[in-house]
C-alpha cells in the first residue's frame, strides 16, 4: 500500500505567489515524521521541513510552512512568496515509529514545481 | 554542503560488471544510510548502518552490498550490474541511529550510475 502520495506530478506558479504542494500519508502508528526535501536539477536532497506527529503546532522554517492535519492524514508543504530558486523536485517523506527504524524514509513520487517570472 | 561526500559523481558501466560507490559521512556522524532513487520505484530505502554495523535493511537486492568502515566510511557495492540498476545513489548520514529530529539525516549529491 502507498504510504505517501504526492497527487501534483507537476505544478505551476507565479513568482512571489504562495504555493502548496499537496502530501497525503497513511499510517498506523502513532509515532510518526513528515519531511519535506527539495531536489534541484543538480540532484542534491536539500532538507526543508520536519513536522513530528505529537508536534501541537505547524512546523515552519523561514519561507515554508508545512499544513499538518492530522486527521485527514495531510501534510502539505506551503512556500511563500516564490523565488526563480524555488523551481525544483519537491519530495514528501514519512518515517515510522520509534526503536530502531532508524532513517528509513519513504518517500512520494514527487512533485515538479516551476516558478515562472 | 550538507557535509556528506561521495564519490564518484557520474560512473557509466556494462552489463555484467560490479561498481562501488563511496561515502563519507558528515564528521560526528555515526549512521550511514543508501538510498537509490530511479525513475520508475521513485525513491527507495536500501541500508542503514550504524558505528560499522548493519542496523536496518530495506529492498535491496541479493547482488548489492554494503559495509561500513572503522573510520565511518561507507561503500555500496553494485555487482552483475543489469540495465534496470541505472539510477541516482543516495548516502545520507546522521549522529543518532534513529533521527526523529528535524533536519538530522543529511544526503549527499548522489551518484549517478549509468549501465550500458
Amino acid at each position: 500500500a502507498q504510504k505517501i502520495t504526492q497527487t501534483q506530478p507537476g505544478m505551476f506558479v507565479q513568482e512571489k505567489e504562495a504555493v502548496t504542494l499537496d502530501c497525503t500519508y497513511d499510517t498506523s502508528d502513532p509515532s510518526y515524521g513528515l519531511f519535506w526535501y527539495k531536489q534541484p536539477s543538480s540532484g542534491e536532497m536539500i532538507f526543508l521541513i520536519y513536522q513530528g506527529s505529537y508536534d501541537q503546532q505547524n512546523a515552519t522554517e523561514g519561507r515554508y510552512s508545512l499544513n499538518f492535519q492530522k486527521a485527514r492524514k495531510s501534510a502539505n508543504l506551503v512556500i511563500s512568496a516564490s523565488q526563480l530558486g524555488d523551481s525544483a523536485m519537491y519530495f514528501c517523506a514519512m518515517r515510522e515509529g520509534r526503536g530502531n527504524q532508524g532513517g528509513k524514509l519513504i518517500f512520494g513520487q514527487g512533485t515538479e514545481l516551476s516558478v515562472k517570472p | 554542503d550538507s557535509g556528506v561526500t561521495q564519490t564518484p559523481k557520474h560512473l557509466i558501466t556494462a552489463t555484467g560488471q560490479r561498481v562501488t560507490l563511496r561515502c563519507s559521512p558528515r564528521s560526528g556522524d555515526l549512521s550511514v544510510y543508501w538510498y537509490q532513487q530511479s525513475l520508475d520505484q521513485g525513491l527507495q530505502f536500501l541500508i542503514q548502518y550504524y558505528n560499522g554495523e548493519e542496523r536496518a535493511k530495506g529492498n535491496i537486492l541479493e547482488r548489492f552490498s554494503a559495509q561500513q568502515f572503522p573510520d565511518l566510511h561507507s561503500e555500496l557495492n553494485l555487482s552483475s550490474l543489469e540495465l534496470g540498476d541505472s539510477a541516482l545513489y543516495f548516502c545520507a548520514s546522521s549522529v543518532s541511529p534513529n533521527p526523529m529530529v528535524a533536519g538530522e539525516l543529511f544526503f549527499g549529491e548522489g551518484s549517478r550510475l549509468t549501465v550500458l
